[in-house]
């Protein structure tokens, strides 16, 4: 079993959409969560960035996190086009030097 | 501010070659972590600088190595390569070894290996 478990995709949805990516882990030591975003052929961008339990919420984007249940989501309200690339969840522990990533959710926003 | 930079965007090597991958962290960064990231998977962590020395290592074999200078730009090394090496080789630079949740990824290099 992986560490975190992200469903790859592929996600299509029309332009407006609310969209809900989500990730599972088992490693109950993991204390920070985050949401990068990969366009093709560039390097991953931090999203969003929790510590522990609860949500966050940055213009258009809110992460939340349920360490209870080990799930971890990541909301796009009003989706565009300019939005589809691959999300990638990711996970440190406390004190780790390491940041474990998903397999990334390849996202389609339709115009 | 600059960026992380890394060189070269892409190379064709083929089995039991050696590669030298070169990686210059963002202004202010003091530690760089190596991951590879195969088509259609998620970033693999191969190991961190801090200060010029190996900080920590994920599940590869030693003839993945690096080295970090003293302005704390990078290189990974790959011996012997073989073809499941083929990937996405980026590198992140930090503001320190430990849960600072951001990495500052590069564009990466893409290997081939034939």
């Amino acid at each position: 079993q992986k560490e975190v478990e992200q469903d790859p995709g592929p996600l299509s949805v029309p332009e407006g959409a609310i969209v809900s990516l989500n990730c599972t882990y088992s490693n109950s030591a993991f204390q920070y969560f985050m949401w990068y975003r990969q366009y093709s052929r560039k390097g991953p961008e931090l999203l969003m960035y929790t510590y522990s339990s609860g949500n966050k919420e940055d213009g258009r984007f809110t992460a939340q996190v349920d360490k209870s249940s080990k799930y971890i989501s990541l909301f796009i309200r009003d989706s565009q086009p300019s939005d589809s690339a691959t999300y990638l969840c990711a996970m440190q522990g406390t004190g780790g030097f390491k940041t474990i990533f998903g397999a990334g959710t390849r996202l389609f926003v339709k115009a | 501010e600059t960026g992380v930079t890394q060189s070269p965007t892409h190379l064709i090597k083929t089995r039991g070659q050696q590669v030298t991958l070169r990686c210059s962290s963002q202004s202010g960064h003091n530690t760089v972590s190596w991951y590879q990231q195969a088509l259609g998977q998620g970033p693999q962590f191969i190991f961190q600088y801090y200060r010029e020395e190996e900080n920590g290592r994920g599940n590869f074999p030693p003839r993945f190595s690096g080295l970090q200078f003293p302005n704390y730009s990078s290189e990974l090394n790959v011996n012997a390569l073989e073809l499941d090496d083929s990937a996405l080789y980026l590198c992140a630079s930090s503001a320190g070894t430990k849960n600072t949740g951001e990495l500052f990824f590069g564009e990466g290099s893409r290997l081939t290996v034939l």
